[in-house]
């Protein structure tokens, strides 16, 4: 069935750094790959979505690309902030948007001041 | 907005009980929503997608006469745990879907369910 690869599933960086969680996903029919944020005990958060026919998104320190050809999009997340620090999930369409989203493993993401 | 709002957020029982988990759209119509259910530090793991006037499609492994789903409004899905287990307890999520919107999902607080 529909896959979706999550990695690191820890990252830690310095304030300001940048940060980058890649994701691979198996259904060559998915073209909706939305990135969400959890904090602890907290609904995930929609932070930036990206469908298939655009290349890359940018929204302020965040942006996310898309590779369709290889399967695979990744966030980056500039200037990073203490308040980054939360689990972040990846997420692709079960075929076309409209369907259910399937979800990568996570990424922990530990920001130090 | 697009507020999900899930009840209760946590929820003690006994094995052998049933449970009921409500989640509604407060501010918007959703045609579709989705239960995922969610173990400490784990993804989001999708069990049903409930679709208002009809049945629930349930992934594999998951057991349509435990998890019992309805929908019955465009604004009200509900997860029924029945005859609950320890190996029951984790976090339950439910998403929904703007009628008309193909794409963002918009999620409930959870609900914490532990069984004793």
């Amino acid at each position: 069935g529909e896959n979706v690869e999550q990695h690191p599933s820890t990252l830690s960086v310095q304030e300001g750094d940048s940060a980058v969680i890649k994701c691979t996903y198996s259904d060559s029919a998915s073209n909706y790959f939305p990135w969400y944020k959890q904090e602890l005990g907290k609904r995930p958060q929609l932070i930036i979505d990206i469908r298939s026919n655009v290349g890359e998104k940018k929204d302020q320190r965040i942006a996310v690309t898309l590779n369709k050809t290889a399967k695979h999009f990744s966030l980056h997340i500039t200037e990073t902030q203490p308040e980054d620090s939360a689990v972040y999930f990846c997420a692709a369409s079960r075929g076309q948007a409209g369907t259910a989203l399937i979800f990568g493993k996570g990424t922990t993401l530990s920001v130090s001041s | 907005g697009a507020v999900v709002s899930q009840h209760p957020s946590w929820v003690i029982c006994k094995s052998g009980t049933s449970v009921k988990i409500e989640c509604r759209s407060l501010d918007f119509q959703a045609t579709t929503m989705f239960w995922y259910r969610q173990f400490p530090k784990q993804s989001l793991m999708l069990m049903a997608t409930s679709n208002e006037g009809s049945k629930a499609t349930y992934e594999q492994g998951v057991e349509k006469d435990k998890f019992l789903i309805n929908h019955a409004s465009l604004t009200l899905s509900t997860l029924t745990v029945t005859s609950a287990h320890p190996e029951d307890s984790s976090f339950y999520i439910c998403s929904a879907r703007k009628t008309g919107n193909l794409e963002k999902l918009f999620f409930g607080s959870g609900t914490q369910l532990s069984v004793l």
